[in-house]
């Protein structure tokens, strides 16, 4: 069983809509992913948190999608405004260290946009 | 581009047999190799990793084979068994660099008894 709680596992979203999911780390993991896997089963990495500080994330995270890590509450990723084409599973991950360290993923938050 | 590529979505293989998974990558500063696998409804767990200092890592019936100069990784799984059966995603990173692990699109691991 995954100790990466994410929530919720399932949401659907009209165009144009807010998604936010969040994510509880493995007690410990200093470190936070997001990737997302389409439709091609491609696993797009969004972003990454150390702490509450992001490291790194792609373009159109950084223009479409709000993401936090808070100190003592969940992290959260929100589509801004949810397009048709962001219907995937979003799956956030933790690990001990920024590289070369094992990830754990959660189960994953699979969105519809209709 | 996709910077870590799994040209085969799908492998079938007899039980007992070998099974060879195959990755290609694209960044030749990549130095971090690793291969998670997948059951269906199930999140992506790490099998074994491998750093660029070695061209060889052994881990019961799995065996990861880097190749560096040919930007290339593969798994071994020896004695398949029907429960090796799931998608099996490799993946890299630049450790020195960015702290992403960069995945392929997985291969889908049939083994038939």
């Amino acid at each position: 069983n995954s100790k990466v709680i994410q929530t919720p596992r399932y949401l659907v979203k009209g165009q144009g809509q807010k998604a936010k999911m969040r994510c509880i780390p493995e007690k410990g993991h200093p470190v936070v992913f997001w990737y997302q896997q389409n439709k091609n089963n491609e696993f797009k990495f969004l972003i990454n948190f150390q702490n509450q500080e992001v490291l790194q994330q792609i373009d159109m995270t950084e223009k479409r999608f709000s993401a936090e890590c808070p100190s003592n509450s969940p992290c959260s990723l929100e589509i801004q405004s949810s397009e048709a084409g962001d219907s995937a599973l979003y799956l956030c991950a933790s690990s001990q260290g920024q590289t070369g360290n094992t990830l754990y993923f959660g189960e994953g938050s699979r969105l519809i946009v209709v | 581009g996709q910077q870590v590529k799994q040209s085969s979505p799908s492998l079938t293989v007899q039980e007992g047999g070998i099974s060879i998974l195959n990755c290609d990558y694209e960044n030749d500063m990549f130095d971090y190799f690793a291969w998670y696998k997948k059951y269906p409804d199930n999140s992506p767990t790490l099998l074994i990793s491998v750093r660029s200092n070695v061209d060889k890592r052994e881990d019961g019936r799995l065996t990861v084979f880097l190749n560096k100069s040919g930007k290339h990784f593969s798994l071994h799984i020896t004695a398949s068994q029907p429960e090796d059966t799931a998608v099996y995603l490799c993946a890299a990173e630049n450790q020195g660099g960015s702290a992403k692990l960069i995945f392929g699109e997985g291969t889908k691991l049939t083994v038939s008894s």
